[in-house]
């Protein structure tokens, strides 16, 4: 069964300061991962897409990386700001020949950026 | 350009009542998905549109449950004699390809159901 596992559920942090978050996954055959931004009552929007070949992909302070031998991901926020406030989820998605076009979901993780 | 919009924001209904959630694509896209999110929940998938491929239906989670899309634009979920357990935030999101492409999907901001 795929499964997208995230860690930790839920993070404080200072503003300013650095973060990682974790996410571990068994999808498989693997297309690619993206990690999403989600703020309180609203749609997720996209920070990174990495496919198989790809270690490691920037957006401004995010930046992700990709072991595809482990089938572990990581999101790194460099100085924080009080805006990077929000659920951050990571999605994977399976190879179509694998026959499905139906992406597995993390369930998030709650960041909370203090002043 | 407009993003993917979605209607109403906000739905309270009755238990026992159907309800008709809109979502209105990003021009062009030919996916569209439709996800549930649960309070403390990841996404749920729920059904998806390729072009004028049949929908694959395989989340729906009953018989309640029906989308369509019509023209390969605007897309409604219906459910039907809804029930507590329904409420959620229903997202949608469109694409110019389906997902395992590189294609990016675009989420409205999702309607609100609260089942009373």
């Amino acid at each position: 069964k795929n499964q997208v596992e995230q860690s930790p559920q839920s993070l404080i942090i200072l503003e300013g300061k650095n973060c990682t978050l974790q996410c571990n996954y068994t999808v498989s055959p693997f297309s690619n991962l993206r990690w999403y931004k989600q703020d309180t009552g609203r749609g997720p929007v996209s920070l990174t897409i990495m496919t198989f070949s790809e270690n490691t992909k920037s957006n401004g302070r995010y930046t992700a990386t990709l072991d595809a031998d482990t089938k572990q991901s990581s999101l790194h926020i460099t100085a924080s700001q009080l805006s990077d406030s929000a659920s951050y989820i990571c999605v994977v998605s399976a190879d179509p020949s694998g026959g499905s076009y139906i992406p597995t979901f993390g369930r998030g993780t709650s960041l909370i950026v203090h002043p | 350009g407009a993003g993917v919009s979605q209607s109403p924001s906000n739905k309270v209904t009755e238990k026992g009542k159907d309800v008709e959630l809109r979502c209105d694509p990003i021009s062009g896209h030919t996916a569209l998905y439709w996800y549930r999110q649960s309070l403390g929940q990841g996404l749920e998938f729920l059904i998806y549109f390729q072009g004028n491929s049949a929908p694959d239906k395989s989340g729906l989670p009953s018989d309640r449950f029906s989308a369509e899309r019509t023209g390969g634009s605007v897309s409604t979920l219906t459910i039907q004699r809804t029930q507590q357990e329904d409420s959620a935030v229903y997202l949608c999101a469109s694409s110019w390809g389906l997902a395992g492409t590189s294609y990016e999907q675009y989420f409205g901001p999702g309607t609100r159901l609260t089942v009373t």
